[in-house]
């Protein structure tokens, strides 16, 4: 089945322990990216990375690492999370093989940080 | 820049009655424009695109949206409401960068009512 698995669902953590989200998807798709999600702001792009070894900032970069070593996996990285960070965190990837691809969403990991 | 407004953050209906969504969208380039829908704790799923090939689309159980231009607008519409149509729909709008960036609304939580 295709799809984009992130892990964990669920995060609690305390201000200053990093900490990595996973995200993994099996449809061998160029792009993938990260959203955070919140009341009444919709989704904001974290980073993006459009193929291996290539990535770049989204709107809301501070605060957030990524890597793409692999092209199944982009890792989301929080070195050092503080309480703004708590918020729905979404993972998508699509294939860069026509303009139109639609976002293949994961099902999303609720990070809270106290 | 491109974005994306989506009027009504809380849309309730009748079972029954027809579902109007708002979206209105800006940007410097002929834009590709997506509705999204999110069912509780779940990621968002493609519900409808535009791509330039007929303004009136069809989508997914039984939703449609009319792109006009002249009206910067792409409303999605259902005619009869179902209860299971219950969840948050998002706008989103992909023109820039190549149309690999996408820009999302702030959603739309459509409440049905029995």
């Amino acid at each position: 089945e295709a799809q984009v698995t992130q892990n964990p669902r669920y995060l609690i953590t305390v201000t200053g322990k990093k900490l990595t989200v996973t995200c993994s998807q099996n449809m061998n798709h160029e792009y993938m990216s990260w959203y955070r999600q919140d009341p009444g702001l919709g989704l904001r792009q974290i980073y993006y990375s459009m193929n291996v070894e290539v990535t770049d900032k989204g709107d809301v970069p501070e605060g957030y690492k990524v890597s793409r070593k692999e092209k199944r996996n982009f890792p989301l990285i929080l070195e050092s999370p503080s309480p703004n960070q708590t918020s729905l965190y979404f993972c998508a990837s699509s294939s860069l093989q026509g303009r139109n691809s639609p976002l293949h969403f994961g099902n999303g990991t609720r990070l809270t940080v106290t | 820049a491109q974005s994306v407004t989506q009027l009504g953050s809380h849309v309730s209906v009748s079972e029954g009655a027809l579902v109007l969504l708002r979206c209105n969208y800006s940007s410097s380039v002929p834009p590709y424009l997506f509705w999204y829908v999110q069912y509780p704790n779940q990621g968002l799923q493609l519900l409808l695109k535009y791509t330039s090939a007929a303004t009136l689309v069809k989508g997914i159980n039984g939703f449609e949206a009319e792109f006009k231009k002249s009206e910067t607008s792409f409303h999605l519409t259902k005619p009869s409401a179902h209860m299971s149509d219950a969840a948050e729909y998002f706008c989103a709008v992909a023109a820039e960068r190549g149309y690999q960036k996408v820009t999302f609304g702030t959603g739309t939580k459509l409440q049905v009512i029995p």
